[in-house]
């Protein structure tokens, strides 16, 4: 199993909507998670970071970490047009000094 | 957050020339750095991680002699891809940590193209 793991996508929704984002991850990486947006041909950009399980909200974006399943998530609600982009899972190695990426799940905010 | 400025943002070159890449922390300290190269519509791979004041630990599968890593300065780290070859050609991003935080923040990436 790799370290962080996602649906490639795309998972398109329409404006408006609330989408939907999972993660998996395993025993090998620390209990620190981040979401990373990422526009094509830009770098990523924090969105969220999550260390305790259950929910943290910030604006439309809410990440849920459950530690028993080994999965966290990150919903958008209302979804734009502007949020289509797409949207990295990492965290920290245990046992290393170097924070890991999932392969990335692509959204498409249909108008 | 954190700022991370990266330049150049893109650059052509020759095949068999060196490209300097420069990162730098503006409003923090990074006592380390961290080198990813993205290429197209794969996910990012660290290429390396750099500490200030010693050697960069490269990532199995990079070879530090052609991406010489230099992180002289606490806030500054250089990466030099010598004797650049098509295949060389990518997306190269640095990051870099504050102190007693567990975010990263990303440079501005350099897109490179070698001829």
């Amino acid at each position: 199993q790799k370290e962080v793991e996602q649906n490639s996508g795309p998972l398109s929704v329409p404006e408006g909507a609330i989408a939907s984002l999972n993660c998996t991850y395993s025993d090998r990486v620390s209990q620190s998670f981040f979401w990373y947006r990422q526009y094509s041909g830009k770098s990523p950009e924090l969105i969220m970071s999550i260390y305790s399980n259950g929910d943290k909200e910030d604006g439309r974006f809410t990440a849920q970490l459950n530690k028993a399943s080994q999965y966290v998530s990150l919903l958008i609600r209302d979804s734009q047009p502007s949020d289509s982009a797409t949207y990295l899972c990492a965290a920290w190695m245990d046992s290393s000094y170097k924070l890991i990426f999932g392969s990335g799940t692509r959204l498409l905010v249909r108008p | 957050g954190a700022v991370v400025s990266q330049h150049p943002s893109w650059v052509i070159c020759k095949s068999g020339t060196s490209v300097k890449i420069e990162c730098r922390s503006l409003d923090f300290q990074a006592t380390t750095m961290f080198w990813y190269r993205q290429f197209p519509k794969q996910s990012l791979m660290l290429m390396a991680t750099s500490n200030e004041g010693s050697k960069a630990t490269y990532e199995q599968g990079v070879e530090k002699d052609k991406f010489l890593i230099n992180h002289a300065s606490l806030t500054l780290s250089t990466l030099t891809v010598t004797s650049a070859h098509p295949e060389d050609s990518s997306f190269y991003i640095c990051s870099a940590r504050d102190w007693g935080d567990e975010k990263l923040f990303f440079g501005s990436g350099t897109q490179l193209s070698v001829l």
